[in-house]
């Protein structure tokens, strides 16, 4: 059974830091790109960020470049969210998702599994 | 880039069906035929629906299906069940290597 768990939301102060985790469990986490997806209090679904399966090539949404950064550690089956320079408008549940096609390198916006959700508050 | 155009809310009856129009640009949803839709209950993670455009993943009820044309995607629901009301999203390609969303659909069960 495919499995994803977020940990390390917080309540964090703007222009703060933090780093969110996913563990993946239940397929070969190596062959997928995988992703971060949020949605804000009340609102809709944002794609947040992408990073390949094999070469290592990253993606974000404009709103987030210079301050997020994505990776990956394929031996330990973990994504990560780095989160830079934090505004209140990053207040959301972040959501880490699986790509649905084995082997991309970027987001088709097929995502196939989710996770729970993590909940990130930036406010003084 | 500004989120795809869905309609806050639409509704109907059980074993009614309703369509969820999804409305992007030629940046987007007119030029990939990579649209996928998301259920999504309260409180609750969302659900791949359908991908490619059409696609249904394996466990996907055939009550729901889909389509596109030009800059429009859209997602039918036949034989409404109580249980089909939720937040719906669509999502596109939106080229170099980034995606975008719907604002989101709230379906209502009457």
């Amino acid at each position: 059974e495919v499995q994803l768990l977020e940990s390390g939301g917080d309540l964090v102060q703007p222009g703060g830091s933090l780093r969110l985790s996913c563990a993946a469990s239940g397929f070969t986490f190596s062959n997928y790109a995988m992703n971060w997806v949020r949605q804000a209090p009340g609102k809709g679904l944002e794609w947040v960020s992408v990073i390949s399966s094999s070469d290592g090539s990253t993606y974000y949404v404009d709103s987030v470049k210079g301050r997020f950064s994505i990776s990956r550690d394929n031996s330990k089956k973990m994504l990560y969210l780095q989160m830079n320079s934090l505004r209140a408008d990053d207040t959301a549940v972040y959501y880490c998702a699986k790509s649905l096609t084995p082997g991309t390198t970027d987001s088709e916006g097929y995502f196939d599994y989710w996770g729970q959700g993590i909940l990130v508050t930036v406010s003084s | 880039q500004s989120a795809l155009t869905q309609p806050a809310s639409v509704s109907g009856s059980p074993g009614q069906s309703i369509t969820i129009s999804c409305t992007g640009t030629n940046s987007d949803v007119g030029s990939f035929y990579l649209v996928s839709w998301y259920q999504q209950h309260p409180g609750k993670a969302p659900k791949l629906l359908i991908y490619g455009v059409s696609k249904r993943p394996s466990g996907v009820s055939n009550r729901f299906s889909a389509s596109k044309s030009g800059n429009t995607a859209s997602l039918t629901i036949s034989g409404l069940q109580a249980e089909d009301e939720a937040d719906y999203f669509c999502c596109s390609y939106a080229g170099a290597s980034t995606v975008i969303f719907g604002g989101g659909t709230k379906l209502t069960v009457l």
